[in-house]
């Protein structure tokens, strides 16, 4: 059974510090991503990797970083946050190759005073 | 640029009635579309594919490239069936561009 964990399911931050979020697939999974998840808005892509070291803008890219040193683990950094990026953070992860089916995490819900 | 639209953000139909959730899309190239679904509590997980043409717990949901749409139906809804739902489109290979959602409220 595919998993897809992450480090925290609520957080609460203060404006201006730097925040890590973590997700870890066990599933050797190549493709992994973070979506803010927003209502009335939907998913939106923040990064996307597909390969150990390597990673993509997504649409909303602006105030955040990632990092993936090994296959199994995508960090999201927030170097400064800010209260407008209180939001639901959801990690995927998908195979490569043509099964594009994501696996979702269970979202870590981020509030930024 | 690609898009996805789902106009209605709030779907409420009672039990039996037969249910349609609709999505639009743009995109230059040729699509590849999915629905998602998010049960309360859960996680966000994959419902169908249009690739697969099938039927995955009574919804189908069928391409319709000249109208650009994907609009996911279900002939009887049942309450089980209660939950958002998300459309998706594929772009520039393994991106994903996810609609507003639409939830849907079956009603007894």
């Amino acid at each position: 059974d595919v998993k897809v964990t992450q480090s925290s399911r609520y957080l609460v931050k203060r404006t201006g510090e730097k925040v890590f979020l973590e997700c870890v697939q066990d599933m050797d999974h190549e493709n992994m991503f973070w979506y803010r998840q927003d209502p009335g808005l939907g998913l939106r892509l923040i990064y996307f990797s597909y390969d150990v070291k390597m990673k993509e803008k997504g649409d909303i890219p602006e105030g955040y970083s990632v990092s993936r040193e090994k296959k199994e683990r995508f960090s999201l950094i927030l170097e400064s946050a800010s209260t407008n990026q209180t939001s639901m953070y959801l990690c995927a992860s998908s195979p490569a190759g043509t099964d594009y089916e994501q696996y979702f995490g269970p979202g870590t819900r981020l509030t930024v005073t | 640029a690609q898009r996805v639209t789902q106009p209605e953000k709030l779907l409420s139909v009672f039990k039996g009635a037969p249910v349609e959730l609709k999505c639009n899309y743009s995109y230059s190239g040729s699509p590849e579309l999915f629905w998602y679904v998010q049960y309360s509590r859960q996680r966000l997980q994959l419902l169908l594919r249009h690739i697969s043409r099938e039927s995955i717990k009574g919804f189908t949901a069928d391409l319709n490239k000249g109208e650009t749409s994907f609009h996911l139906k279900k002939p009887f809804a049942q309450e089980e069936d209660s939950a958002m739902y998300y459309c998706a489109l594929m772009y520039n290979f393994n991106k994903f561009y996810f609609g507003s959602g639409t939830k849907l409220n079956v009603k007894p």
